[in-house]
């Protein structure tokens, strides 16, 4: 029940396509849910985040949707661009210990052709 | 503003040694993670820190592996005595909220 279940593993998008990268839970005391993005060598960067009071939330070129009944949640890149390219988590937390502890999906490798 | 600092970045050891990884938090995150990122999966949290207190150490090895913060600022994560499947990047986040995490470079972790 702790698990996220992230997809795809890996996805291959044209310079200027759209990426969509979607994640499912179990937990429905989950109520953060963070996408963090990271380079090789480099350690997990915050892009956006949404709670679940909101079906979307939008940021320049990424845009989260988030589907509360569903228990899913997904990232869309627009207009995906080479420097995209990147290792993508999402991540869920759970309040209620009060420790905010993330559970992160095992990772989709995003490759934008240019 | 300056990032969490990790050191080293890379790291060889033989199994069976022991090893130690620094992280030097933002200024002023009372919160501080541990975290282990095995090579194609998400990071997996180790040990949390509120200040000098530990919060949350439930999925940290503690047979060979020990963290501390000292005076609610640095810490340090050690392993004792590292074993193959140890190999991994370690990664201290810190936070000043608990709600939102920023990460370190990671310390690079090889065991032959």
């Amino acid at each position: 029940q702790q698990q996220v279940k992230q997809s795809p593993q890996s996805l291959i998008v044209q310079k200027g396509g759209i990426s969509i990268i979607n994640c499912a839970y179990e937990n429905t005391a989950f109520d953060y849910f963070p996408w963090y993005q990271q380079f090789p060598g480099k350690g997990p960067a915050l892009l956006i985040a949404i709670r679940p009071d909101v079906s979307e939330k939008k940021e320049g070129r990424f845009t989260i949707s988030f589907n509360k009944s569903a228990k899913q949640f997904s990232l869309h890149i627009m207009d995906s661009q080479p420097g995209d390219s990147a290792t993508y988590f999402c991540a869920a937390s759970d309040p209620r210990t009060g420790t905010y502890k993330y559970i992160f999906g095992t990772g989709t490798r995003l490759k934008v052709l240019a | 503003e300056a990032g969490v600092a990790q050191s080293p970045r890379y790291k060889i050891i033989e199994k069976r040694q022991s090893v130690a990884f620094w992280c030097n938090p933002i200024s002023g995150h009372a919160t501080l993670y541990w975290y282990q990122q095995i090579l194609g999966q998400g990071p997996k949290l180790l040990i949390q820190f509120q200040n000098n207190g530990v919060v949350d150490d439930s999925q940290l090895p503690k047979d060979r592996f020990s963290a501390e913060r000292l005076k609610g600022v640095d810490s340090t994560l050690k392993i004792q005595p590292a074993k193959l499947e140890d190999s991994a990047v370690y990664l201290c986040a810190s936070s000043p909220n608990q709600e939102t995490q920023y990460f370190g470079p990671g310390t690079r972790l090889l065991v032959l």
